[in-house]
């Protein structure tokens, strides 16, 4: 029950920016997005999230389109050690007994291959 | 590193056996989710717990169950296992109960390799 839609796989020149596109066409308005990403096999890493506006850490980017209806992340100077499967979430409501709870939803993400 | 603790690393048991596996969270976090991974069905949800109660249950099994202590540190018990159930165990931590729009930054374990044979 994903939300979101990226593409499979990307790749991308090391030094050179990734961009990495998801398409949330279902999301509402105070849903927000969030990015996580997953180096072979180890836990996944919290990158970044959004509502409307767009977002910088240390990490990343976070560019949300004015309709809020797509995303892209941009890593800036991309390295071998971001190959990684990249997740855009979008959290889904879990109804509990006890109210309104949320979850992570994993989708199958996209696979950035960063090469030499 | 993120802080969230998994043991143990590895296992492999025989089916029908039963295991525990064990987190601990990141100083300060009140919430533990377990999540389960395999190869056919990627990231699944499990269970969350928050200061020791349950919070929100996902896809897991009646076989499954955890807990959270009052150290904050979380079990998942897996019983009459099944060559099925191997896969990738992570705990993941975070500050948030999960019931605010803001809040889903979790930090995850490195994980627990079940192997059942």
């Amino acid at each position: 029950d994903a939300k979101t839609t990226q593409p499979p796989s990307m790749d991308c020149a090391e030094g050179r920016a990734a961009n990495l596109p998801c398409n949330h066409s279902t999301i509402s308005g105070n849903e927000y997005v969030y990015w996580y990403r997953q180096i072979h096999s180890q836990g996944p890493q919290y990158i970044i999230h959004g509502l409307k506006n767009n977002e910088t850490n240390e990490m990343a980017s976070l560019i949300i389109t004015e309709d809020r209806k797509s995303s892209t992340l941009i890593l800036p100077h991309a390295t071998l050690r971001d190959t990684a499967v990249y997740y855009c979430i979008v959290r889904v409501t879990l109804i509990n007994s006890g109210g309104s709870n949320y979850k992570l939803t994993f989708g199958k993400g996209t696979l950035l291959t960063v090469n030499p | 590193d993120s802080g969230v603790t998994q043991t143990p690393k590895h296992l492999i048991t025989a089916t029908g056996q039963r295991v525990t596996l064990r987190c601990s969270p990141r100083s300060g976090d009140l919430s533990v989710y377990w999540y389960q991974q395999s190869l056919d069905q990627g990231l699944q949800f499990l269970i969350q717990y928050y200061n020791g109660e349950e919070r929100a249950k996902g896809n897991i099994l009646e076989r499954f169950s955890a807990q959270q202590f009052p150290d904050l540190h979380s079990e998942l018990n897996l019983s009459s296992l099944e060559l099925g159930d191997s896969a990738l165990y992570f705990c993941a931590s975070s500050v948030d109960r999960g019931d605010s729009f803001v809040g889903g930054e979790q930090y995850f374990g490195p994980g627990t390799r079940l192997t059942v044979t």
